[in-house]
């Protein structure tokens, strides 16, 4: 499976952008870049996902880079209801469906 | 609503006694995971099962054991043989669409927090 990496925690304002990167230098042509959150003490949910092309949803846009080595999950006004952990997931072709999950970011939002 | 619903939130055994999750989705997914999530850390996959009266391990499946016997129902026991049973235990489902389970979100439960004493 490949790995990502991501910073263990980062720091954002109120109402102001946040870029969260990770790292998939040995992604493969065929895998999916997923994200998901926690927030705590629940279960995580689905954010977003991409193959190539940068992706936009109500809740958050994914730049990926042209090497697909690299990713930004872009939050594009933070609040702080988005305080949690972020995971970005490399999901392959296999039947299994499976998510491995890193560490991930923690998000902190203050006012 | 259309959910997971996972029961109870938080449980308490004593160590060497069998305990069992519960985990119920009316989603109409096929596709039902166990994660274990321990302080700190990220989820890893115990089971999973794809259809009714199958299901297959995952990367930390010693001292669990699951059933499916009906498609909304995916109880997870742990087993006095888990060394460490304390966790926090997330049920997931999905659908299953052929060729494409990689490409399908996961739906998550809010998890059952098992304390052994």
């Amino acid at each position: 499976d490949a790995k990502t990496t991501q910073p263990n925690s980062m720091e954002s304002n109120e109402e102001e952008p946040v870029h969260l990167p990770c790292n998939h230098s040995t992604i493969s042509g065929t895998d999916y870049i997923h994200w998901y959150r926690q927030l705590p003490s629940q279960g995580p949910e689905y954010v977003i996902h991409g193959l190539t092309s940068n992706v936009n949803n109500r809740m958050a846009s994914l730049a990926i880079a042209e090497d697909r080595k690299s990713s930004t999950l872009i939050l594009h006004r933070a609040t702080l209801r988005d305080a949690a952990v972020y995971y970005c997931i490399l999901r392959d072709r296999s039947n299994t469906g499976k998510l491995i999950f890193g560490q991930g970011t923690t998000l902190q939002v203050k006012p | 609503d259309g959910g997971i619903t996972q029961s109870p939130k938080y449980l308490f055994r004593k160590e060497g006694q069998n305990v069992t999750l519960s985990c119920e989705q009316n989603l109409n997914h096929d596709a039902m995971y166990w994660y274990r999530q321990d302080p700190g850390q990220g989820l890893r996959l115990i089971y999973y099962s794809q259809i009714v009266n199958d299901f297959q391990k995952g990367d930390i499946a010693e001292g669990y054991s699951v059933s499916r016997e009906k498609k909304e129902s995916f109880p997870l026991t742990v087993t006095s043989a888990q060394k460490n049973p304390t966790a926090f235990y997330l049920c997931a489902s999905s659908i299953l669409t052929p060729g494409l389970v990689f490409y399908n979100e996961q739906f998550f439960g809010p998890g059952t927090r098992l304390t052994v004493l």
